[in-house]
Parts: structure tokens; C-alpha cells; sequence
């Protein structure tokens, strides 16, 4: 079945810089890998999806990476906010075969310094 | 729509006791997802469904869990008996096809 990995665990960084986060997946019939943030106490929430047709998107401050060869995508965040602060979760699913299945990462947790 | 609807927000029982989780998924979405939130285990699929029918199972810790949904609209997640390490966030999501899954707020789960 799909495994995904997803690094770092933590990340601090200084309001204004940008923020990287990767994930891996094992799955090769993967297909969709969205990524979700989560604020304390409070449900997971899609900020930026990606499908395996395309390369990168780019929603304002925040963009996506994938390479299917490699098996790999990642989230960019640029000038941080302190509301940016969360733990963000990446995801795979192969859903083109109707399986529907969303297996997450580890979660990542974001803090902003200001 | 309200959203995906999780109840109760919080329980509390003692170890040995019943416990049904529900979901009210979005209207019109033919997917639904349990997932369990821990510390240590992240987000965990422990079962979801397609069109009402139980689709893959295999995240179910073990045969205490059991999860149903007996029409579009309504599904539950029981464990019997519940035990200390059962204790974690429960959520529920919902999505239509290969679009995004919408989570409910959760229902927070204490065994003790």
C-alpha cells in the first residue's frame, strides 16, 4: 500500500523567509498529493493541491512541487507570517483507479518567529 | 452546507464502555474517511467508504472498531470495549470524487 514521508518533522523559521517541506511517496499509481494545514485544536484544512499532469502550481505565497519520477513533491512557503504557524500534513492518493484512499505524511510543524 | 458534522465534540468514558462516533458527511459526496489523530501515529486512515459500501479496512486497529454507514447521509464508528489507548482525536471527511476531502471538527476521544 502507499506510505508517505514527509520531512521535517519541525522547521522554525524568521517572519519573512520561505519555508520548504518535502514528502516522498511510494506509491507509483499515486495520482493527487494535496497538502493540509492544521492550527491548534482544529481541523485539517486543503491550502494547495497538485495532479500528477503538472509540475508546479503556485497559489499567491504558497506553491507546489512534484517529480513523478522521483516519487517526490514538496511545499513552498514564501515571506512567512506568523500566521503561517501550524503543522502542515502532505498527501497521496490514487484516485484516477476510484480507490479513493488518502494516506498522509507525519505532519510537519511550522513556526514563524516574528 | 454546514460541512462535514462530527458528534459528540468530546467524550469521556471508562475503559470497557461502548463508544459510537458519528458522521454526517457533505450532502452529495460519495466518499467518506475515518481517520485517528495521535501524537506519536499522525493521521491514520482507519477506514473509508464509497458510495455507503466499506471500501478498504485495513487501517481498523483491530476487531474493536467496527464503522458503518447505513445511507448517504450517516455513518458511525464504534469501538467495543474502548480501552486507554483508544484515547485520540477522531475525524471524519468527506469528498466527491477525486476532489478535495472536507474534515469535520473532530471528536475527542478520552478513555480512562
Amino acid at each position: 500500500g502507499e506510505n508517505v514521508e514527509q520531512h521535517p518533522s519541525t522547521l522554525s523559521v524568521q517572519e519573512g523567509d520561505s519555508a520548504v517541506i518535502k514528502c516522498t511517496y511510494s506509491d507509483s499509481a499515486s495520482n493527487y498529493f494535496p497538502w493540509y494545514k492544521q492550527e491548534l485544536g482544529k481541523r485539517p484544512q486543503l491550502i494547495i493541491d497538485i495532479r500528477s499532469n503538472v509540475g508546479e502550481k503556485k497559489d499567491q505565497r504558497i506553491a507546489v512541487t512534484l517529480n513523478k519520477t522521483a516519487k517526490h513533491f514538496s511545499l513552498h512557503i514564501t515571506e512567512t507570517q506568523p500566521e503561517d504557524s501550524a503543522v502542515y500534513f502532505c498527501a497521496a492518493s490514487p484516485r484516477s483507479s476510484n480507490t479513493g484512499k488518502l494516506i498522509f505524511g507525519q505532519g510537519t510543524t511550522l513556526q514563524v518567529k516574528p | 452546507d454546514a460541512g462535514v458534522i462530527q458528534s459528540p465534540r468530546h467524550e469521556v468514558t471508562e475503559m470497557g464502555q461502548e463508544v459510537t462516533l458519528r458522521c454526517k458527511p457533505i450532502s452529495g459526496h460519495d466518499y467518506l474517511f475515518w481517520y485517528r489523530q495521535t501524537m506519536m501515529r499522525g493521521l491514520e486512515l482507519l477506514i473509508y467508504f464509497n458510495n455507503n459500501v466499506p471500501i478498504d479496512d485495513s487501517g481498523m486497529p483491530e476487531d474493536r472498531f467496527s464503522a458503518k454507514m447505513p445511507n448517504a447521509s450517516f455513518s458511525t464508528l464504534k469501538i467495543q470495549p474502548s480501552e486507554p489507548r483508544d484515547s485520540a482525536v477522531y475525524f471524519c471527511a468527506s469528498s466527491f470524487e477525486d476532489s478535495e476531502a472536507f474534515f469535520g471538527q473532530g471528536t475527542r476521544l478520552t478513555v480512562v
